[in-house]
């Protein structure tokens, strides 16, 4: 079964610093991979995602993401965060035959200062 | 709004009760998945429908829990006799291909 990890739980920066949120799974196959985003009393929203092609993928709101298939990682990074970026950050995993379910990470609370 | 629409969005219900949630997806998407979240983790997945076909479900959901997917739009998932364990925030997304979207949850507290 696939399992994502996300390590840091609790991330605390200040307006304009870089982020970089560290995801990894387990899963041998073919994988999809997301990244989700749920803001303050909000429903999860997708940021970006990667199916295939170029692993450095952008989403929305200045976040990319990097697949590197042989650390089983994608990590989530953006280069200057603002106080709206405030959230919890939620990375998933879709194994390529599992009917679309989504395997989440436990999710990484972000706390921007401004 | 077209997006997935969850009712009621908080209830509050005296343990060995039943309580009953209901999904609409977006009109267009077959796929129906219902997924929990509690405090301080991720969702975790309890089941998917496929139009009318509930095609696989979680350990997670044990036989006080059922769902329901009619006519292949609206789903229901009931939850009989709970449990304080079953205090938890319950998503509901759809899809046709790829992305899923979800809808603001129904949030369950059992005294």
């Amino acid at each position: 079964a696939q399992s994502v990890s996300q390590h840091n739980h609790h991330v605390i920066l200040s307006e304009a610093a870089s982020l970089e949120l560290g995801c990894n799974y387990s899963y041998g196959g073919t994988v999809n991979l997301f990244w989700y985003v749920q803001y303050p009393g909000q429903h999860l929203q997708l940021l970006l995602k990667y199916f295939s092609g170029d692993p450095l993928v952008k989403g929305i709101k200045g976040f990319e993401a990097e697949f590197i298939k042989s650390k089983f990682s994608f990590n989530l990074r953006k280069p200057s965060v603002q106080w709206s970026d405030t959230a919890e950050y939620f990375c998933a995993v879709n194994a390529g035959n599992a009917g679309n379910m989504l395997t989440f990470g436990g999710g990484t609370r972000l706390m921007v200062k401004p | 709004d077209t997006g997935v629409s969850q009712d009621p969005r908080h209830k509050i219900t005296k343990r060995g009760q039943n309580v009953t949630f209901r999904c609409d997806p977006i009109s267009e998407h077959n796929r129906l998945y219902w997924y929990r979240q509690t405090l301080g983790q991720g969702p975790e997945f309890l089941t998917y429908f496929q139009n009318e076909a509930q095609l696989e479900k979680s350990r997670l959901l044990s036989d006080r829990f059922s769902a329901e997917r009619p006519k292949g739009s609206f789903s229901t998932l009931e939850i009989q006799r709970t449990e304080q364990g079953d205090s938890a925030m319950y998503l509901c997304a759809s899809t046709d291909l790829g992305e899923l979207f979800f809808g603001e949850g129904s949030r369950l507290t059992v005294l």
